[in-house]
């Protein structure tokens, strides 16, 4: 298995413009968790999702933030607009509902100008 | 919600000593207490879990301890390597939610 893939790697854009951060969870898994990571805030769980369906989306910061999860293999956190205060690295996991282990991707460094 | 506080933030040590970072946490639900390594620039990778009903699990170098009455748990890593060095974050989990500690940050010198 390929493990958690997630696009683009790296991002770069300018304040107030659109950004949409994708992932493709491990296949059988059907738990998918979005989280962003600060030095100031370390690991921050921003949304999680159970077979499709958003669980939990108290973590997400602001009405800017949005995301979703049209099928089993594939997700998109969406921010809109920007803000230089949202760069950070935001990783994509996954795990089964039956066994918490997490599985992260190899995350995407956001930076807004 | 639950809270996870990780002690110390940074740890040195020299090759082959141990090494014991500490958390604790505060929602006594939690049942799922992972440990995860992160070194620069990657993605935080698994390296040993506790569930509730278990005190204690190793696995070779490390071994992770927990105490429920107390709400608090261990990594312990022995003859540690350079290749240890990184980023250690402990985290609970009740109901699926997995909460991170703030991280260690090891430093192990040949």
């Amino acid at each position: 298995d390929a493990g958690v893939i997630q696009s683009p790697r790296h991002e770069v854009t300018e304040m107030g413009q659109e950004v949409t951060l994708r992932c493709k969870p491990i296949s059988g898994h059907n738990s998918l968790f979005w989280y962003r990571q600060t030095m100031m805030r370390g690991l921050e769980l921003l949304i999680y999702f159970n077979n499709n369906v958003p669980i939990d989306d108290s973590g997400m910061p602001e009405d800017r933030f949005s995301a979703k999860m049209p099928n089993a293999s594939f997700s998109t956190l969406k921010i809109q607009p920007s803000e230089p205060r949202d760069s950070a690295v935001y990783f994509c996991a996954s795990s089964t509902r039956t066994d918490e282990k997490l599985f992260f991707g190899s995350g995407t460094q956001l930076s807004v100008l | 919600g639950e809270n996870v506080e990780q002690h110390p933030s940074t740890l040195s040590v020299q090759e082959g000593d141990s090494a014991v970072i500490k958390c604790t946490y505060s929602d006594s639900a939690s049942n799922y207490f992972p440990w995860y390594k992160q070194e620069l620039g990657k993605r935080p990778q698994l390296i040993i879990d506790i569930r509730s009903n278990v005190g204690e699990k190793k696995d070779q170098r490390i071994a992770v301890t927990l105490n429920k009455t107390a709400k608090h748990f261990s990594l312990h890593i022995t003859e540690t390597q350079p290749e240890d060095s990184a980023v250690y974050f402990c985290a609970a989990s009740g109901f699926q939610k997995l909460v991170f500690g703030t991280g260690t940050r090891l430093l192990v010198s040949p």
